[in-house]
């Protein structure tokens, strides 16, 4: 247990729809990040946040925001959901701004039919 | 572009043996380049990183080997276990500015028969 928790575990929606995923970090940890896994697709990072402040940005959809809250949990928004974002979307928190070593949750699996 | 990628997507060993998973990249300004297990149903987990000043570094039964000439992150686990059984990722972080992030590889899945 890496003590970070996502809720849900799963989510199946329909397209042009809207989800949240939510994303508690370890006691402790200032960043939050989120990927995106998909068998086509790898591991993607798709944002970081820091102490409530985004700070790093990946291949992220225009689709999609984040955010952190000043509890520190983190809220992945998708919207206008489409087939293709149907993935494994994985949170991870670690102390610093810059850390190799990450801790990831279990995921949220996203299906969108 | 930067990418990180794996000579092998799928590694079979022995119990007890060494083994061996191997990542290329492209990326040579990289500042460290990292290893994450992935088990099955289970988010990445950590293993032992290396700075791009170092050649090697040892681990509990792992050793990464970087070699910048020819760009290429090895792996070795050291009397492999059925528990190291997983998908091995390389990352690559870039620290700096506002492209601190991982990039992760495609992965190698390493099973380990009993």
């Amino acid at each position: 247990d890496s003590g970070v928790t996502q809720t849900p575990k799963h989510l199946i929606t329909a397209t042009g729809q809207r989800v949240t995923l939510r994303c508690s970090p370890r006691s402790g940890d200032l960043s939050v990040y989120w990927y995106q896994q998909s068998l086509d697709q790898g591991l993607q990072f798709l944002i970081q946040y820091y102490n409530g402040e985004e700070r790093a940005k990946g291949n992220i959809l225009e689709r999609f925001s984040a955010q952190q809250f000043p509890d520190l949990h983190s809220e992945l928004n998708l919207s206008s959901l489409e087939l293709g974002d149907s993935a494994l979307y994985f949170c991870a928190s670690s102390p610093g701004l810059a850390d190799n070593e990450q801790f990831f949750g279990p995921g949220t699996r996203l299906t969108v039919l | 572009g930067e990418s990180v990628g794996l000579h092998l997507p799928t590694l079979s060993v022995q119990e007890g043996d060494n083994s061996i998973i191997n990542c290329a990249y492209s990326n040579s300004a990289s500042d460290y380049f990292i290893w994450y297990k992935q088990e099955s149903g289970k988010g990445p987990q950590f293993i032992i990183d290396i700075r791009s000043n170092m050649d090697k570094r040892q681990g509990q039964r792992v050793t990464v080997l970087l070699n910048k000439t020819v760009k290429h992150l090895s792996l070795q686990i050291a009397a492999t276990q059925p528990g190291d059984s997983a998908v091995y990722f390389c990352a690559e972080n870039k620290r700096g500015g506002a492209t601190n992030k991982l990039i992760f590889g495609t992965g190698t899945l390493l099973a380990v028969q009993p």
